[in-house]
C-alpha cells in the first residue's frame, strides 16, 4: 500500500527554468494540498484540490500552478523557478472532512 | 501572522517520563485539531486530534488536551521512549473550510528522548 507518492525525491533547478512535481494517492481520496516546509515555519499550504476538477489557493500559491490531473492526481508547476522557491515541498491527500491528512516523504527542492 | 504557534522550538526528557507538547492558537473559529509527527527525509504521521467539542482524547501513550477559553492545547506522551524523537507539529482547521480540510501548522517542537 503506497499511500501517497512523490516525484522526483530530489531536484536541483536554476533560477528562471521550469519544473513539475508530480504526486499520486492510491487510498481514493477526494482532497490533495500542496505545502511546502521551510526552517522554522512549519508547513504553509500552496495549493488545495478540494474534490477531483476543482483547485484553490493557499497561503503561499504566488510563483505556482497547479493541475488535478484526475482523482488519483495532484501536480505542482514552477513557471520560473527563483531561490525563494528552495523548500520541501509535501502533498497530502484525505478522504473527507475532518479527517487526518496522509502526506507523502516531500521534494526537496533547490534553486540556484 | 502566525495563527498557531509553538513557541518550544525544541525539548529534552529522560526516557520514561512525560513529554509535554504545547501550541497555542489566536483563531477562535478553529474547529479541529492535530498532531504530526515527523522523523527526517520523511513526510509528517498522523498521530492524533482533537474536535473543539471534546476537551481530551486519549490513543495509547498519547493524550491531546483543549483549553478553548485559553486557545491552548497540549499533547501529553507518557512513558516517552526514544524512538519518540521525532518533530511535532500541531495544526489546525482553518476557519470556514471544515469541507476543504485547510490546515494551518505551527512551526514544530523537536522532541529528544534520552535512553
Amino acid at each position: 500500500n503506497a499511500g501517497v507518492t512523490q516525484t522526483p525525491k530530489f531536484q536541483v533547478l536554476k533560477t528562471g527554468q521550469s519544473m513539475t512535481l508530480q504526486c499520486a494517492q492510491d487510498m481514493n481520496h477526494n482532497s490533495m494540498y500542496w505545502y511546502r516546509q521551510d526552517p522554522g515555519m512549519g508547513l504553509r499550504l500552496i495549493y488545495y484540490s478540494a474534490s477531483e476538477g476543482t483547485t484553490d489557493k493557499g497561503e503561499v500559491p504566488n510563483g505556482y500552478n497547479v493541475s488535478r490531473l484526475n482523482k488519483r492526481e495532484f501536480s505542482l508547476r514552477l513557471e520560473s523557478a527563483a531561490p525563494s522557491q528552495t523548500s520541501v515541498y509535501f502533498c497530502a491527500s484525505k478522504r473527507n472532512s475532518n479527517q487526518p491528512q496522509h502526506f507523502g516523504d516531500g521534494t526537496r527542492l533547490s534553486i540556484l | 501572522d502566525q495563527q498557531v504557534k509553538q513557541n518550544s522550538p525544541s525539548l529534552s526528557v529522560q526516557e520514561g517520563r512525560i513529554s509535554i507538547l504545547n501550541c497555542d492558537y489566536t483563531n477562535s473559529m478553529f474547529d479541529y485539531f492535530l498532531w504530526y509527527k515527523k522523523y527526517p527525509a520523511e513526510g509528517p504521521t498522523f498521530l492524533i486530534s482533537i474536535s473543539s467539542i471534546k476537551d481530551k482524547n486519549e490513543d495509547g501513550r498519547f493524550t491531546v488536551f483543549l483549553n478553548k477559553s485559553a486557545k491552548h492545547l497540549s499533547l501529553h506522551i507518557v512513558p516517552s521512549q526514544p524512538g519518540d524523537s521525532a518533530v511535532y507539529f500541531c495544526a489546525a482547521n482553518g476557519h470556514g473550510s471544515s469541507n476543504t480540510g485547510k490546515l494551518i501548522f505551527g512551526q514544530g517542537t523537536t522532541l529528544q528522548v534520552k535512553p
